[in-house]
C-alpha cells in the first residue's frame, strides 16, 4: 500500500537558519514526489516536483528537494528560512501504476522565530 | 481571475441537514478532485473525475454523492450530515488523468461545519 510518512510534526527555525523537511514514502512502484506549502485559510500551492531525471530539483521562493531511491525520501530544503515561510508543508507522492493518485503525508507546521 | 474557485467558503450547519459544496476550474484540466482535509490537517482523496466520469471513489460514506455536469464543474453534496464531516473539503483539478504531468492546482477549500 502506498504510504508518506513526514516524522516531524513541528519544526521551529530561526529566520535566516537553513531548513529540511523530511519525507519518506513506500511505494511499490515509480514514484512522482511533490511538496506542497498551505498558508493559514489558504489552498495548497505546488512548490516543486519530481518525475525523473536529475534527483536534485529547483522549486519556488527558493526551496529545493532530493529524492534518493535507496533511502525512499524526498526531503524538502532552503538555505536561509524567511519568516514569510511560517506554513505547513505536505509532501504526496504519486505513481502511474495507481491511477496518478496522490497520496499526501500528515504535514509538517514549520513556525519562524526572528 | 482564479483557477479553481469553490463556494461556499464557510458552511455550518445543523447534524442531519443536506449540504452541497460548488467547484469549478477555469484551466481546461480534465480531471478534478474532492479532498477531504480533517482537525489534524490530514489531507485524505474522497473522489477523482476525469472528463465527468468517475474514477476514484475512497470508500467514502454514500451519503456523500459527487456530481460532474462538465468537466469544468465537480460538486460535492451530502447528505444527512454527522459531526465527523466537519473538516476543511478541497477542490483540486490537474490536466490530465493519466499523466506524468501530475500537478495538482487547489481551490481555497470549504471549511464545514456540522453543529
Amino acid at each position: 500500500a502506498q504510504s508518506v510518512t513526514q516524522p516531524d510534526i513541528h519544526i521551529t527555525v530561526s529566520e535566516g537558519a537553513s531548513l529540511e523537511l523530511r519525507c519518506n514514502y513506500s511505494y511499490g512502484a515509480t514514484p512522482y514526489l511533490f511538496w506542497y506549502v498551505q498558508s493559514p485559510g489558504q489552498g495548497l500551492q505546488l512548490l516543486l516536483k519530481y518525475f525523473s531525471g536529475d534527483t536534485l530539483v529547483q522549486g519556488i521562493k527558493g526551496f529545493e528537494a532530493e529524492f534518493k531511491r535507496s533511502q525512499s525520501s524526498f526531503n524538502l530544503r532552503k538555505p536561509s528560512v524567511h519568516w514569510s515561510d511560517a506554513a505547513e508543508y505536505f509532501c504526496a507522492v504519486g505513481a502511474r501504476e495507481y491511477g496518478n493518485k496522490l497520496v499526501f503525508g500528515a504535514g509538517t507546521i514549520l513556525r519562524v522565530k526572528s | 481571475d482564479t483557477a479553481v474557485s469553490q463556494t461556499p467558503k464557510y458552511l455550518v450547519t445543523q447534524m442531519g441537514n443536506d449540504k452541497s459544496i460548488k467547484c469549478e476550474q477555469n484551466l481546461g484540466h480534465d480531471t478534478m478532485y474532492w479532498y477531504k482535509q480533517d482537525s489534524k490537517k490530514f489531507l485524505k482523496i474522497m473522489f477523482s473525475y476525469n472528463n465527468k466520469e468517475l474514477i476514484i471513489n475512497e470508500t467514502v460514506p454514500n451519503r456523500f454523492s459527487p456530481k460532474s455536469p462538465d468537466k469544468a464543474h465537480l460538486n460535492l453534496h451530502i447528505n444527512s450530515l454527522e459531526l465527523g464531516d466537519s473538516a476543511v473539503y478541497f477542490c483540486a483539478s490537474r490536466p490530465l488523468a493519466g499523466g506524468p504531468n501530475g500537478e495538482l492546482f487547489f481551490g481555497e477549500g470549504s471549511r464545514l461545519t456540522v453543529l
